[in-house]
Order: structure tokens, then C-alpha cells, then sequence
């Protein structure tokens, strides 16, 4: 059962454009997750959001968690190559271990 | 300090052997989970370990297990291996908080079956 769906799931903009990137679902997560996964290598994980309607800044990457705490959003400004990699977000519900989502793959195009 | 290695990097196998693969978590963290990653499934989770105890166990068959040892190490072992079991096998490490947190992964083993 995927509990979260991520969209798009393929998203290829060029350098200095914005876009989001959504994560939902119907289930209640107790903290939310964000990672970038390159080729060949594991997923680093960006940052945390634990509250309902917490936003997280990081350098150009703005993080939202639903007030509900059933979805999020990754929102990129001004995106450069550097950004080009596999977003998955991950919910954490009660006991049990992460669930991650379906993953968007994003291409920056110099 | 130091990251989460996992060993070996590359495997390739043949349909109905088995394979073991191994996790060393970053010094400290006393959690150890196990996640295989598919083009088709994503990421999906095999089991946690903590204090050398299965804490917790997703939706795989028997054929995979998995322990882990007192220096916090781990390793998962799949047994009768099947061309479907050719995945990107990836180890997690926590302080013990069931990854609520966050999780810092290892690079992955990318085990082919053939």
C-alpha cells in the first residue's frame, strides 16, 4: 500500500526557473521527511517538519507541512543544476517505520 | 565522523542462491533499518533493528532476514534468491528514535540476480 503520492513525478525545467513539488496523502504522519537521491548513491536526507503548517527554509528550498499533517510541499527557487536528483519525501506514522513516497525526478537544463 | 558503510557495493548472483549483505551505522546510533529500492516500487522497508532486536518488519517474504550484533552491525541475509530481488538494497542508521528524526543512509548494495 503506497500511503504517499508525490507529483509530478518527472519535472525538467531550466536553470533560474521556480517549481514545487507535492507530497499527499490521506494518512496522518506524526513527522515528515525530505531527501534528494543521486545516481548510485543513498538518499541525504534535507530536512524534518514535525508541526502542522511548519515551513522550513534552506538556502533556496522552502519546505511546507500541510496543517492537517497529511501532506507537504518542496517549493525550489531560482533552481540550478546542482538541484538535478530523485526528491522523495518519507512520513512517519505512529510506531511503525518510514513510508516513503513515489519519488520525483527532477532535471535542471542548463 | 564517519558515515554508513555498507558492503559490498556490486553483486551479482544466480537465481536460487543467497546473498548476505552488510551495514556498519555511524558510531552511535544503535538502529539499523533496511530498505529495497526498484524503479517499479520505490523505496520500500525490510525491517528495523535496534539493540540487536527486530523492531519492526515490512511486507517481504521469509527468504529475507536479517540480524544485527552487538557493535550495532548489521546484515541482511536473502536466501533462494529470484530475478525480482535484483534491487538497490539500502541500509539507514538512526540514534534510535525509529528515524523520526531522519536517517542517515549508506551509498546502497546493487545486487543483480541472474
Amino acid at each position: 500500500t503506497q500511503l504517499l503520492e508525490q507529483s509530478p513525478q518527472f519535472l525538467s525545467i531550466q536553470e533560474g526557473e521556480n517549481l514545487t513539488v507535492y507530497c499527499n496523502s490521506s494518512s496522518v504522519f506524526s513527522s515528515l521527511q525530505w531527501y534528494r537521491q543521486e545516481p548510485g548513491e543513498g538518499p541525504v536526507l534535507l530536512v524534518t517538519v514535525v508541526t502542522g503548517g511548519e515551513v522550513k527554509k534552506l538556502k533556496r528550498l522552502t519546505f511546507q507541512f500541510g496543517d492537517a499533517r497529511k501532506d507537504s510541499s518542496l517549493h525550489i527557487t531560482a533552481a540550478q543544476t546542482g538541484d538535478t536528483g530523485l526528491y522523495l519525501c518519507a512520513g512517519k506514522t505512529g510506531a511503525n517505520n518510514l513510508f516513503f513516497g513515489t519519488g520525483t525526478r527532477l532535471t535542471v537544463i542548463p | 565522523k564517519a558515515g554508513v558503510t555498507q558492503t559490498p557495493r556490486y553483486l551479482i548472483k544466480t537465481r536460487g542462491q543467497q546473498v548476505t549483505l552488510s551495514c556498519s551505522p555511524i558510531s552511535g546510533h544503535r538502529s539499523v533499518s533496511w530498505y529495497q529500492q526498484t524503479p517499479g516500487q520505490g523505496l520500500q522497508f525490510l525491517f528495523e533493528y535496534f539493540s540487536e532486536t527486530q523492531r519492526n518488519k515490512g511486507n517481504f517474504p521469509g527468504r529475507f532476514s536479517g540480524r544485527q550484533f552487538s557493535n550495532s552491525r548489521s546484515e541482511m541475509n536473502v536466501s533462494t534468491l529470484e530475478l525480482g530481488d535484483s534491487a538497490l538494497y539500502l541500509c539507514a542508521s538512526s540514534s534510535g528514535d525509529r528515524g523520526g528524526y531522519g536517517y542517515t543512509f549508506g551509498s546502497g548494495t546493487r545486487l543483480t540476480v541472474v
